[in-house]
This record gives structure tokens, sequence and C-alpha cells, in this order.
């Protein structure tokens, strides 16, 4: 069965560093998604993508975030200068026709540590 | 606002015992709910939708607007149902996904 594929599994960063989190989606799918969940607490939703394009981000997406598909496949997220407060299991998901029909797959999840 | 509340942090039970996970939902449109589980070590996944009101894995879950609950149910557990379970509301043109806190179901043989 396809996967979304998530690299690293746990990264280990120093406070004020940038970090590029990757994901490949499976490969027809059309929708992109960033969550994240902060140990002890909920899943929250970050980023959608969609058509080259975000479509949707929460109020944590600030602009220490950015989103990017390079290269048609890679599905990166970028945090340009870390806090502590972004230690957190970050998930990738994707969709095929939209998640009304058909629903996320979600990736393994990167473990980031910022300390 | 937009929530989604599932109370019981743990729910332990036995092997053969009718299971409920419990979720509550604040929303004042039109919802769409999901559960999503995650075995030990695994990722989440889907398991099932309101729209397409099925069973998996023996699980079901009905709406009740009135009382805005979206309760998942199993008459009865396996040990291999052991896992943590998370209600999420679908909304947005994306359809994103607010999550509960999620209830970790630990089935005891």
């Amino acid at each position: 069965e396809p996967e979304v594929t998530q690299t690293p599994s746990h990264q280990v960063t120093q406070m004020g560093q940038e970090v590029i989190l990757r994901c490949v989606p499976i490969s027809n799918h059309l929708y992109f998604y960033w969550y994240r969940q902060i140990l002890g607490q909920k899943v929250e939703f970050l980023v959608s993508f969609y058509n080259n394009e975000i479509s949707e981000k929460s109020e944590i997406f600030d602009d220490q975030f950015s989103v990017e598909r390079p290269d048609g496949s890679n599905f990166t997220l970028k945090i340009r200068s870390t806090k502590l407060e972004d230690s957190a299991m970050y998930f990738c998901a994707s969709s095929e026709k939209g998640p009304r029909v058909d629903g996320y797959t979600f990736g393994s999840g990167t473990r980031l540590t910022v300390v | 606002a937009q929530r989604v509340t599932q109370p019981e942090k743990l729910l332990s039970v036995f092997k053969g015992a009718p299971v409920e996970l419990k979720c509550n939902y604040s929303y004042s449109g039109s919802p769409e709910l999901f559960w999503y589980v995650q075995y030990s070590r695994q990722r989440l996944q889907l398991l099932l939708r309101h729209i397409s009101r099925e069973s998996i894995k023996g699980f079901t879950a009905d709406l009740n607007k009135g009382e805005t609950s979206f309760h998942l149910k199993k008459p009865f557990a396996q040990e291999e149902d052991s896992a943590m379970y998370y209600c999420a509301l679908g909304r947005g043109a994306t359809n994103k996904l607010i999550f509960g806190t999620g209830t970790l179901l630990a089935v005891q043989p």
C-alpha cells in the first residue's frame, strides 16, 4: 500500500537554527498538509497546500514557517529560526481527491527536539 | 468556536467487553466527523467517517446532532484494538481537521 514518507524520523536542533522537515506524499495525491503534536497535547493543524500554493494556514503558522513543493514530489516544512516551543512531532498528510472524499494518509512523523 | 472533546484520556476494558469512546463536538455548521486510530509505533490512520456510515474492524460511530456527539462503539473488544483513538472534525474549504485530545484504549486479556 502506498505510504507518505517523512524524513528524518527524529531531528535535534539548537534554538535559532533553521530546520527543514521533508515529506514525500503519495504520488497521485493533490492535497498536502502539515500538522504537529506537542507532547501531551492534541494534534494541531498548521497548513494546507493545493495547486502549488497555501490554501489555508493556522495562527501557529507564522512568518517563521514556510512550505514548498520544490520538485513536484517532495513537500517540505521549513522553520527559519527554531524556538524551544517548536519541539513537537510533525506530521505530513496527503489526500488524492480531498479529505472529504478519501480522508488523509498520514506519514509516520518527524520528532523535532529544539535544545 | 469549533472544538472536539474526548473526555476520557484512558479507557480500560476486558477482552470481549463492549467499548464506547466518547466524542463531543462544537460546530455551528454541518459537521464532518472522523475517527482516526494510532496503534503503537504506527502512524495515524483513518478508521471511519460519519459520511460513509461504515463499520470498520467492528467499530461504528453514529452522528447525533442533537447531542453533538460522535461516539465510537464496538460490541466486543479485542486485544488488538488497543490503541490511541482520535476524534476529529473536518472544516473549511480544505477540510482541515480539528482533533480531540485522544483516548487511549487498553484492552486487557
